[in-house]
């Protein structure tokens, strides 16, 4: 069965680096999307990207952070210079459509921001 | 501001009964509900989906129910078993205007545990 993969699983930095977080979509989806999760939180949405363009973005979505799909299978998500509160669990997701169609996640990443 | 809400963070079922989960929501834009089920240290899992035009979906042990007038979802897994135990999350979508890709607003949660 198809799935999302994302690497690394666990992605230790110092504050103010940059990390880029990889995931590697299901290969006919043509819609992608960042979400994160601090811990004990909920998931939240940070941002969704389609025809190689950013489709729709949340508040949290500020300009430390930039999303790319250099190739044709693989979607990455940058922060240029973290932060403490960054720390979290970075999932990816796509789907075949937009609108109401089905999200599948990745495993995520853990970034832990010291 | 919390557009889903999941009201009970724990919920505790005996193995074989019924389990369930309930969501409340409090945009009206939302169209389309989903069930995702997450172990610790995994992705959300997809489970069920439902579109706001219909009032219930089926799959296999999974039911979800919906009630537009009164913004409530339900899932209900029937017979529970011990591999149900998790978090579930509920999640929702709007139509987003621009025709693209809509993020998910999801819910705080439900740890589910199924009792032997």
């Amino acid at each position: 069965e198809p799935e999302v993969t994302q690497t690394p699983s666990h992605q230790v930095t110092q504050m103010g680096q940059e990390v880029i977080l990889r995931c590697v979509p299901i290969s006919n989806h043509l819609y992608f999307y960042w979400y994160r999760q601090i811990l004990g939180q909920k998931v939240e949405f940070l941002v969704s990207f389609y025809n190689n363009e950013i489709s729709e973005k949340s508040e949290i979505f500020d300009d430390q952070f930039s999303v790319e799909r250099p190739d044709g299978s693989n979607f990455t998500l940058k922060i240029r210079s973290t932060k403490l509160e960054d720390s979290a669990m970075y999932f990816c997701a796509s789907s075949a459509r937009g609108g109401g169609d089905t999200q599948y996640f990745g495993p995520g990443t853990r970034l832990t921001v010291l | 501001d919390q557009q889903v809400k999941q009201n009970s963070p724990s919920l505790s079922v005996q193995e074989g009964r019924i389990s369930i989960l309930n969501c409340d929501y409090t945009n009206s834009m939302f169209d389309y509900f989903l069930w995702y089920k997450k172990y610790p240290a995994e992705g959300p899992t997809f489970l069920i989906s439902i579109s706001s035009i219909k009032d219930k979906n089926e799959d296999g042990r999974f039911t979800v129910f919906l009630n537009k007038s009164a913004k409530h979802l339900s899932l209900h897994i029937v017979p529970s078993q011990p591999g149900d135990s998790a978090v579930y999350f509920c999640a929702a979508s709007a139509p987003f205007s621009g025709g693209g890709a809509d993020g998910l607003t999801f819910g705080k949660g439900t740890h589910l545990i199924i009792q032997p």
